[in-house]
């Protein structure tokens, strides 16, 4: 899951294997929240997004599920690609429109 | 081409030395952000912009300065750089408010000796 210091969460998968990949977030009021993938020596990626009237979303070989009860946050990514070895971090967006992110977890897949 | 553009991409500099940053977007959004990236920290913020004659401060602003000079092009200063400034910068736009998600430039890292 995310957390600040000064090392990141690790994941590593096999490829083909799914991962989830988990984010707790600090304002119950937030509205909105963002999952950014980010690959070495790139900027961050918009993955996918979920509003807070919603528990679930899905994209392609993406699913993002909100649980408000306890303001956390997950990405699960189906069967696991070499390609998707990255840092990935969630950002949520306050109703006066602040975004705040999360510190991001490492996702190594292994083949 | 890509939609937001940071030059320069690297930059290593001294202690003391004013430095500028700059980004530019062709995305038409009217939103600009300047953010730092340190490790194992998440992005913060120093600086956004909301439109050419709105600026406003971010969370870690001491010891930088920005310019919006047209809707495309925001740029970062630091007028006098120092080592804690050693940090990945990204650049961000974004449409308005609400769902609109930011889309990134690819970063500058710089070092400050």
């Amino acid at each position: 899951g995310e957390s600040v210091g000064l090392h990141l969460p690790t994941l590593s998968v096999q490829e083909g294997d799914n991962s989830i990949i988990n984010c707790a977030y600090s304002n119950s009021a937030s509205d909105y929240f963002i999952w950014y993938k980010q690959e070495s020596g790139k900027g961050p990626q918009f993955i996918i997004d979920i509003r807070s009237n919603m528990d679930k979303r899905q994209g392609q070989r993406v699913t993002v599920l909100l649980n408000k009860t306890v303001k956390h946050l997950s990405l699960q990514i189906a069967a696991t690609q070499p390609g998707d070895s990255a840092v990935y971090f969630c950002a949520e967006i306050g109703l006066n429109n602040d975004m705040r992110f999360g510190a991001g977890t490492r996702l190594t897949v292994k083949p | 081409d890509a939609d937001v553009t940071q030059t320069p991409r690297n930059r290593i500099t001294k202690t003391g030395k004013r430095i500028m940053l700059e980004c530019s977007q062709t995305k038409g959004h009217d939103r600009m952000y300047w953010y730092r990236q340190d490790p194992g920290l998440g992005l913060r913020l120093i600086y956004y912009s909301f439109d050419v004659k709105d600026i406003n401060k971010g969370e870690i602003s001491d010891g930088y300065s920005v310019s919006r000079q047209a809707q495309a092009k925001f740029s970062l200063s630091l007028e006098s750089a120092i080592p804690n400034q050693t940090a990945l910068y990204f650049c961000a736009t974004r449409a308005g408010t609400g769902a609109d998600t930011q889309y990134f430039g690819p970063g500058t890292r710089l070092t400050v000796l």
